[in-house]
C-alpha cells in the first residue's frame, strides 16, 4: 500500500491483559520501525527490524514486550501483561533504508491501560 | 548518543505572523534532520529534511528550515502562518532511528 496502516485505531485493556497491534509497512519498503509516544510528547524508539530480521533492538523492554515481521503478514508488537505505564500511542514507520531515509509513519495505536 | 532539544514548549502566534520554532541538536558527525508535524489525534507528517548540500530546505505547506553547524541548530520558520498551522512540531535527528525532540505545541490567534 502506499501508506503504513497500524490497527487498531484504539485498543483498551485491563491490568495485566495482553496487548497486540500490527502494522503494514509501505509496499516495498524493507525498514520497519516502532515508536511509543508517552505523556503526549516524548517519543521513544522500541525497535526496528529489516524485513523479518531484528535490527535494532535496543529501546525494547525485554520482559513483556515483543515483535514481530513476518513474511506476507502484517508486523506485530505485543504487549504481555500490560501495565498502566503502557498506556501511550504506539506509531510505526516504515522506510527504504536503514540511514538517511525518510521515515513515513501510521497514524499510531491508542492503547489505554485500565 | 544523539539528542534533539526544542526549547520552546508552546508558541502562540497571530495569523499572518511569521513564525520560528527553534530545534538544536547534539550529533557527533553531520546529521540527517528532520521536521515533523503533529495533528490532534493524528500520526506524523514530514514538512521537510536535511541530509547535506544547500543549508536552507525548503518544505511543504510553505515551511522552511536552516541547517546551521556551528550553532547546531536547524530552525523551522514560516513567513505567514495560517489557522491550519496550528499542531504539533517535533524536530529530530536520524542515526538508523530517530531521536525527536520534545515538540512545540503552536497555537494561532486571529
Amino acid at each position: 500500500g502506499e501508506e503504513v496502516a497500524q490497527t487498531p485505531k484504539h485498543l483498551v485493556r485491563g491490568e495485566g491483559q495482553k496487548a497486540k497491534l500490527y502494522c503494514a509497512p509501505i509496499k516495498g519498503h524493507s525498514y520497519v520501525f516502532w515508536y511509543q509516544q508517552v505523556l503526549k510528547n516524548e517519543f521513544k524508539f522500541l525497535i526496528s527490524f529489516q524485513n523479518e530480521n531484528v535490527f535494532d533492538e535496543t529501546g525494547m523492554p525485554k520482559e513483556r514486550f515483543s515483535a514481530k515481521c513476518l513474511p506476507n503478514s502484517p508486523c506485530s508488537l505485543e504487549i504481555q501483561a500490560t501495565k498502566l505505564e503502557d498506556s501511550a500511542v504506539y506509531f510505526c514507520a516504515s522506510s527504504q533504508s536503514w540511514e538517511g531515509n525518510i521515515q513515513y509513519f501510521g497514524a499510531g495505536t491508542r492503547l489505554s491501560v485500565l | 548518543a544523539q539528542s534533539v532539544t526544542q526549547p520552546d514548549i508552546h508558541i502562540t502566534v497571530s495569523e499572518g505572523a511569521s513564525l520560528e520554532l527553534r530545534c538544536n541538536y547534539s550529533y557527533g558527525a553531520t546529521p540527517y534532520l528532520f521536521w515533523y508535524v503533529q495533528s490532534p489525534g493524528q500520526g506524523l507528517q514530514l514538512l521537510l529534511k536535511y541530509f547535506s548540500g544547500d543549508t536552507l530546505v525548503q518544505g511543504i505547506k510553505g515551511f522552511e528550515a536552516e541547517f546551521k553547524r556551528s550553532q547546531s541548530s536547524f530552525n523551522l520558520r514560516k513567513p505567514s502562518v495560517h489557522w491550519s498551522d496550528a499542531a504539533e512540531y517535533f524536530c529530530a535527528v536520524e542515526d538508523e532511528k530517530l531521536t525527536f525532540g520534545t515538540g512545540t505545541r503552536l497555537t494561532i490567534i486571529p
